[in-house]
């Protein structure tokens, strides 16, 4: 595998399902991101991982809850979600250092729907 | 305050046609800026990117940006499109973790 993976590409959830996001980056960052991709709005910044300790956390409700085991994985825990979570759900990487010029690299993304 | 701005929603041309899609930024010292495409049930690809130094910067795919600092703007541009430029295309200021990303321009090729 290269560069960032996600897993699953798809998923369709119901409101009182819990389910998973994961994502690996095969590129040897210390950074990772999540991201929400919903039609017409711009890229939502949801949460930052630097080594492997949360510098962002922008407002998310508390029903999507990050996890990140080691700076190559970054999962992103689902409950109780509502029809208006579904979305694309993209994974990014990036070296810590360097602030803002550090390029970030995307995985394909989850594309979530809740039923 | 730090925004992005593509005003262009959506853009159609022909295949062999040249191509510009307008970013204009508001940051309050030199930016550093990205271009990223996204083709359908993808993620996002780095077209190319400016920190500093020349103002024409090269990226892949036949693609190149101008960095404008008195117009705010790092407009992209490729001569001559292909059927497969066909996507959507952001660009984005960048931050320490916070990109801030433009709401995108689609872009249709008509053969």
């Amino acid at each position: 595998e290269t560069g960032v993976t996600q897993t699953p590409r798809h998923l369709v959830m119901g409101m009182t399902n819990k389910k998973s996001l994961k994502c690996e980056q095969h590129l040897g960052h210390n950074a990772m991101y999540w991201y929400k991709q919903s039609a017409k709005k711009p890229l939502e910044l949801m949460f930052v991982y630097s080594l492997e300790e949360r510098v962002e956390n922008n407002s998310v409700p508390s029903r999507f809850s990050p996890e990140c085991p080691n700076s190559s994985h970054l999962f992103l825990h689902l409950h109780t979600l509502q029809p208006e979570d579904s979305a694309l759900y993209l994974c990014a990487s990036s070296w810590a250092s360097g602030g803002r010029s550090n390029e970030q690299f995307f995985g394909p993304g989850t594309r979530l729907t809740v039923l | 305050a730090q925004s992005v701005t593509q005003p262009d929603i959506h853009i159609t041309v022909s295949e062999g046609a040249s191509l510009e899609l307008r970013c204009n930024y508001s940051y309050g010292a030199t930016p550093y800026l990205f271009w990223y495409v996204q083709s359908p049930g993808q993620g996002l690809q780095l077209l190319l990117k400016y920190f500093s130094g020349d103002t024409l910067v090269q990226g892949i795919k036949g693609f190149e940006a101008e960095f404008k600092r008195s117009q705010s703007s790092f407009n992209l541009r490729k001569p001559s499109v292909h059927w497969s430029d066909a996507a959507e295309y952001f660009c984005a200021l960048g931050g320490t973790y916070k990109y801030i990303f433009g709401t995108g321009t689609r872009l249709k090729v008509l053969a």
